[in-house]
């Protein structure tokens, strides 16, 4: 049973574009959302997380929207640079429950 | 700090052979984890422990085993590779519950 469904699996967007990458969640328990970034022949490396007493968190470029009732949050990436090409994971997990649970991954390549 | 590290990063298997894929952090974290990660099929846990002398299963723990002896080690052990685990391993450590991974460089297992 998958527990975070994520689309789109691959997204191909122009330099200076908003990709925009979305996570859907079942277990009303989570309450801790993650995004990893991955660069080929590395492991994921954490890029942003929110907890839901927030709708929106910006780091940077990077924003993750939540939207709790839903049960739905996503990534946007402002600006965005040849550099950001990479695979973007979302995940969940809530206190209690000691496994990360990812989404499938969606393969962002940014064109100049 | 290495963070966590992984060894080896390739290795081809035959078919029936066993292995122990190894796994080390020097953060003093408490949660370790293995996952697999093939293509368009994100991150798929196999096992994992809270501490050590503790493991649990994950979503995938067929054809595996782990032990945890020390807080530093997680080896993963394949008993008589199938085809079937051709895939991208990838160790991970937490300090707890909702805070970030840490993940390693990954090994990249064929079996023939």
């Amino acid at each position: 049973q998958q527990q975070v469904k994520q689309s789109p699996q691959s997204l191909i967007v122009q330099k200076g574009g908003i990709p925009i990458i979305n996570c859907a969640y079942e277990n009303t328990a989570f309450d801790y959302f993650p995004w990893y970034q991955q660069f080929p022949g590395k492991g994921p490396a954490l890029l942003i997380a929110i907890r839901p007493d927030v709708s929106e968190k910006k780091e940077g470029r990077f924003t993750i929207s939540f939207n709790k009732s839903a049960k739905q949050f996503s990534l946007h990436i402002m600006d965005s640079q040849p550099g950001d090409s990479a695979t973007y994971f979302c995940a969940a997990s809530n206190v209690g429950n000691e496994k990360l649970t990812f989404g499938t991954g969606t393969r962002l390549t940014i064109i100049p | 700090n290495a963070g966590v590290t992984q060894t080896p990063k390739f290795r081809i298997l035959k078919i029936g052979q066993s292995m122990t894929l190894q796994c080390t952090q020097d953060m003093n974290h408490n949660y370790m984890y293995w996952y697999r990660q093939d293509p368009g099929m994100g991150l798929k846990l196999i096992y994992y422990s809270v501490g050590a002398g503790i493991t649990d299963k994950g979503e995938v723990p067929n054809g595996y085993n782990v032990s945890r002896s020390t807080t530093e080690d997680f080896p993963l052990r394949l008993e008589l590779a199938a085809p079937s685990q051709t895939s991208v391993y990838f160790c991970a450590s937490t300090w707890g519950a909702n805070t970030e991974a840490f993940f390693g460089q990954g090994t990249r297992l064929t079996v023939v």
